[in-house]
């Protein structure tokens, strides 16, 4: 079946304890991208990939670091979490370099609480 | 540069009323547009889309016209469902993918 898959699905953590959300897709999609949920913003797009070892900054990238070593995986990473950074993540994926006519898959989410 | 807006929620409609979300973009090129539908607990998914203007993308009783003219991508549903509760967002692909704010549309039986 073809997914985004994105781990763990809940997190609660403490400021300033290191943790990465996984995400990996089984598409063979160039495109991947992180965005953020929140009540009144809606999504707002952190980092995305266009292709292996190619990342950029999307419109929220403080506190935040990804790396795309393959084309499958596109692990989000905050080296030291606050509290701001308590939200609903969405990770997904899209055909092509980011431009084009194809629709983004999304993965469940990964609701996460920073304390 | 490039923006999605789209009318703020929440909307409160009964079963079997007409639906309109309105959608309108600004876009320097010739844009992909989507819109994305996202229930409870879940991530987004497609509901549908269009690549050019006058294109109409369907799916699920949901219609939604490439207006180039009025740079708008309206959705519309004739009959709506509570089963249809849930939050809509338009989005356009250009060479950048950018989202609308999100309308959460609640339907009472």
């Amino acid at each position: 079946e073809a997914q985004v898959t994105q781990n763990p699905r809940y997190l609660i953590t403490v400021t300033g304890k290191k943790l990465t959300v996984t995400c990996s897709q089984n598409m063979n999609h160039e495109y991947m991208s992180w965005y953020r949920q929140d009540p009144g913003l809606g999504l707002r797009q952190i980092y995305y990939s266009m292709n292996v070892e190619v990342t950029d900054k999307g419109d929220v990238p403080e506190g935040y670091k990804v790396s795309r070593k393959e084309k499958r995986n596109f692990p989000l990473i905050l080296e030291s979490p606050s509290p701001n950074q308590t939200s609903l993540y969405f990770c997904a994926s899209t055909p092509g370099g980011g431009t084009g006519s194809y629709e983004q898959y999304f993965g469940p989410g990964t609701r996460l609480t920073v304390t | 540069g490039d923006s999605v807006t789209q009318m703020e929620g929440p909307v409160t409609l009964s079963e079997e009323a007409f639906l309109t979300i309105n959608c309108t973009y600004t876009a320097t090129g010739y844009p992909s547009l989507f819109w994305y539908v996202q229930y409870p607990g879940e991530g987004l998914q497609l509901l549908l889309k269009a690549t050019k203007a006058d294109d109409k993308g369907s799916n699920k009783g949901f219609e939604a016209t490439y207006r180039k003219e009025t740079t708008s991508f309206h959705l519309e549903k004739g009959s709506v469902q509570v089963s249809d509760s849930a939050v809509y967002f338009c989005a356009l692909r250009d060479d950048k993918i950018i989202f609308g704010k999100g309308t959460r549309l609640h339907i009472l039986p």
